[in-house]
């Protein structure tokens, strides 16, 4: 059984750039939630997709946006990144409402 | 204020010390979680807790639901111990409060 995988591991994009963010869930889980996570902070939630539709978004505006796959894998995609995008990105599978497992995360620097 | 409340933020334990790290949080949930974060970024969840105490070899984590609140201890802590530890709670279906963290340093 594979754990929850994310790519690329590190990024770098400048300001105005676009950048999608890869994330794929452990076997067996249908749920993938995104969250940002600003140095020193903890996690913030932006969005959940469950069977490939959005279950439920935090105080992210419309420039992050989402996808989820019939494999249940997801992407973030992020238009127009300023600087305060720069964080680590995680995401987090479960199947429905269980236990959700973390992947490795993607660091993003926003030149 | 934040829903989900952790204290110490920073903790630095001699080797061989035992850790005790605090959660508080005002929403009513029906289990609490706990994660750690090392270095680079990966989080690994330790505990899922929704009332009472679980023990994972040297980790042991307790809930008290009526008081709101959560510890985990560390017996005989190791510099591998070293890490951010986050309290979490969800609020909606599957989704979280999380705390700000503990970062905890164990010198050997």
């Amino acid at each position: 059984e594979t754990g929850v995988t994310q790519s690329p591991t590190h990024l770098i994009k400048t300001r105005g750039q676009q950048v999608t963010l890869r994330c794929s869930s452990q076997s067996g889980h249908n749920t993938v939630s995104w969250y940002q996570q600003a140095l020193g902070q903890g996690p913030q939630f932006i969005f959940q997709y469950y069977r490939e539709e959005e279950n439920g978004r935090g105080n992210f505006p419309p420039r992050f946006s989402g996808l989820q796959f019939p494999n249940y894998s997801s992407e973030l995609n992020v238009n127009a990144l300023e600087l305060d995008d720069s964080a680590l990105y995680l995401c987090a599978s479960s199947f429905s409402y269980n236990e959700q497992f973390f992947g490795p995360g993607t660091r993003l620097t926003v030149l | 204020k934040n829903e989900v409340e952790q204290s110490p933020q920073n903790l630095t334990a001699q080797e061989g010390e035992f850790i005790t790290i605090n959660c508080s949080y005002s929403v009513g949930i029906s289990a609490l979680h706990w994660l750690q974060q090392h270095p680079g970024g990966g989080i690994v969840s330790l505990f899922m807790l929704s009332s009472g105490k679980k023990k994972h070899g040297r980790l042991i984590a307790t809930i008290n639901i009526q008081e709101k609140h959560s510890s985990l201890h560390i017996t005989a802590s190791h510099p591998r111990d070293s890490a951010v530890y986050i309290c979490a709670v969800p609020y909606t279906g599957n989704q979280f409060y999380f705390g700000t963290g503990t970062s905890l340093t164990v010198i050997p």
